[in-house]
């Protein structure tokens, strides 16, 4: 079992819609709790960094963490088709030494005009 | 620079030769992150520098790769004999340093081998 598991899509929804993207892990030592949008043929792009459990809030984009169920979630609201990428989850622990990313496969979005 | 940077952005090389990709991290960055991203996958953990420091490189899959970041600011992953498995894209991440500071990332190197 990997230690972040995430749907790999694709997600298709109609412009407009209110988008919710998911991720579970199993490593406790995981404080921090990032968002990533990734276009094809581009690197990761850091959309939302959230500590420990509760929800962070930017724009059109809400990042929920609860760690009680090892639960992340990502919404996009007012969804635009420049939202189409592949979105990845990617915990880390709050210990210095281990400072890695551990991402999930990434989920695949389609916003339809 | 503004972001990191990586070159080349294509690398094509024939099996059982040796490349070299380099990184460029966001200026004043202390920590450097590889990661390697197959296909179709999230990007996974290759080495981790602090400064000139390698300080983990748990992810590195065989001793044909080698890291290095000797002044502490631009970094070069090498990989010898490549083999075709090698073939993925090769992303490089820095940060400040501070374990509560995210990690930004380049574009990558998509290397092929044939």
């Amino acid at each position: 079992q990997k230690e972040v598991e995430q749907d790999p899509g694709p997600l298709s929804v109609p412009e407009g819609a209110i988008v919710s993207l998911n991720c579970t892990y199993s490593n406790s030592a995981f404080q921090y709790f990032m968002w990533y949008r990734q276009y094809s043929r581009k690197g990761p792009e850091l959309l939302m960094y959230t500590y420990s459990s509760g929800n962070k809030e930017d724009g059109r984009f809400t990042a929920q963490v609860d760690k009680s169920s090892k639960y992340i979630s990502l919404f996009i609201r007012d969804s635009q088709p420049s939202d189409s990428a592949t979105y990845l989850c990617a915990p880390k622990s709050g210990d210095t030494g281990f400072q890695k990313l551990v991402f999930g496969t990434g989920t695949r979005l389609l916003v339809s005009p | 620079g503004a972001g990191v940077s990586q070159s080349p952005r294509y690398k094509v090389a024939k099996r059982g030769q040796d490349v070299a990709l380099r990184c460029d991290p966001i200026s004043g960055h202390v920590s450097l992150f590889w990661y390697q991203q197959a296909l179709g996958q999230g990007p996974e953990f290759l080495t981790y520098f602090q400064n000139e420091a390698q300080l983990d490189k748990s992810g590195l899959p065989s001793d044909r790769f080698f890291a290095e970041r000797p002044e502490g600011s631009v970094s070069t992953l090498k990989i010898q004999r490549t083999q075709k498995e090698d073939s993925a894209v090769y992303l490089c991440a820095s940060s400040s340093g501070s374990v509560n500071q995210p990690q930004h990332f380049g574009d990558g190197t998509r290397l092929s081998i044939l």
